[in-house]
C-alpha cells in the first residue's frame, strides 16, 4: 500500500464547529487530493494540490479550505461544519512516476450533528 | 453535468459468470481511462487502466474494452468470484492536469 495515512479516522462533531482533517504521505508525491464520498454521488473532488502552497478548487469546494505547507501533509478544514458535510473523506496522492494513478488513503468518516 | 456516465448502478452475478460494467464519456480530449475497485471501509484502488491507442487490455480475469468511435469503455470480469464483490468506478483524464473525472460507481455482488 502507498504510504498514506489520514487522521482522525472517525470524528463526530457539532454543527458550527471547525474541523481539520489531515492527510500525510511518505511517498514524496507531488499531487494530493481531497474527495468526499456519499451514496449516489460517487467520489467528488473538493480541493487538490499540485505542489507546496499550490492548491486549486474541485467541484464541491464551498465550505472547505485546504493548506499544504510541506510536501507530505495536506490539510482539509471545514471552517464551520454543517450536517451536509457528513461524509466519508478520502485523501489521494499521485505523480511519482509520471502516471495518473491515484493512490487513496483509508478515509475519514465524519459525522456532523 | 456528468462527463462520465457509468451503468449499471448495481449488478448481481452468479459465481463463475461474467460481470460487465459500462462507461460512456463525452470529452474527446480524455486519454486515460482507469477502473478502480473499492471494498467496504477501504479507499478505492486502481484495478486496470487503458489508453485510447489500444482497443482492449487484459490483466488476469479483468479486461477493459475500449471503443473510441462510440466513446465507450467497459470492464469485463470473467469467472466472477465472491471476492470480487465490491464497488467499481470508471474514470477518465485529459492530458496532464492530473484530475480524474469519475463515474458514479457500480455495486457488484457475486453470489456463491
Amino acid at each position: 500500500d502507498a504510504g498514506i495515512t489520514q487522521s482522525p479516522r472517525h470524528k463526530v462533531t457539532e454543527t458550527g464547529t471547525p474541523v481539520t482533517l489531515r492527510c500525510h504521505q511518505t511517498e514524496n508525491h507531488r499531487y494530493m487530493y481531497w474527495y468526499r464520498q456519499d451514496p449516489g454521488h460517487g467520489l467528488r473532488l473538493i480541493h487538490y494540490s499540485y505542489g507546496v502552497k499550490d492548491t486549486d478548487k474541485g467541484e464541491v469546494s464551498d465550505g472547505y479550505s485546504v493548506s499544504r505547507s510541506k510536501t507530505e501533509d495536506f490539510l482539509l478544514t471545514l471552517e464551520s461544519a454543517t450536517s451536509s458535510q457528513t461524509s466519508v473523506y478520502f485523501c489521494a496522492i499521485s505523480g511519482s512516476s509520471g502516471t495518473e494513478t491515484q493512490y487513496f488513503g483509508p478515509g475519514t468518516r465524519l459525522l456532523v450533528l | 453535468q456528468q462527463q462520465v456516465k457509468q451503468s449499471p448502478q448495481s449488478l448481481i452475478v452468479q459465481k463463475g459468470g461474467i460481470s460487465i460494467i459500462n462507461c460512456a464519456y463525452e470529452n474527446t480530449a480524455f486519454d486515460y481511462f482507469p477502473w478502480y475497485q473499492q471494498f467496504p471501509g477501504k479507499g478505492p484502488a486502481l484495478l486496470i487502466a487503458i489508453r485510447p491507442d489500444v482497443s482492449e487490455k487484459k490483466e488476469g480475469r479483468f479486461t477493459i474494452s475500449f471503443n473510441k468511435s462510440a466513446k465507450q469503455f467497459s470492464l469485463h470480469i470473467m469467472d466472477s468470484q465472491p471476492g470480487d464483490s465490491a464497488t467499481y468506478f470508471c474514470a477518465a483524464n485529459a492530458g496532464n492536469n492530473r484530475k480524474l473525472i469519475w463515474g458514479l460507481g457500480t455495486s457488484l455482488a457475486v453470489n456463491p
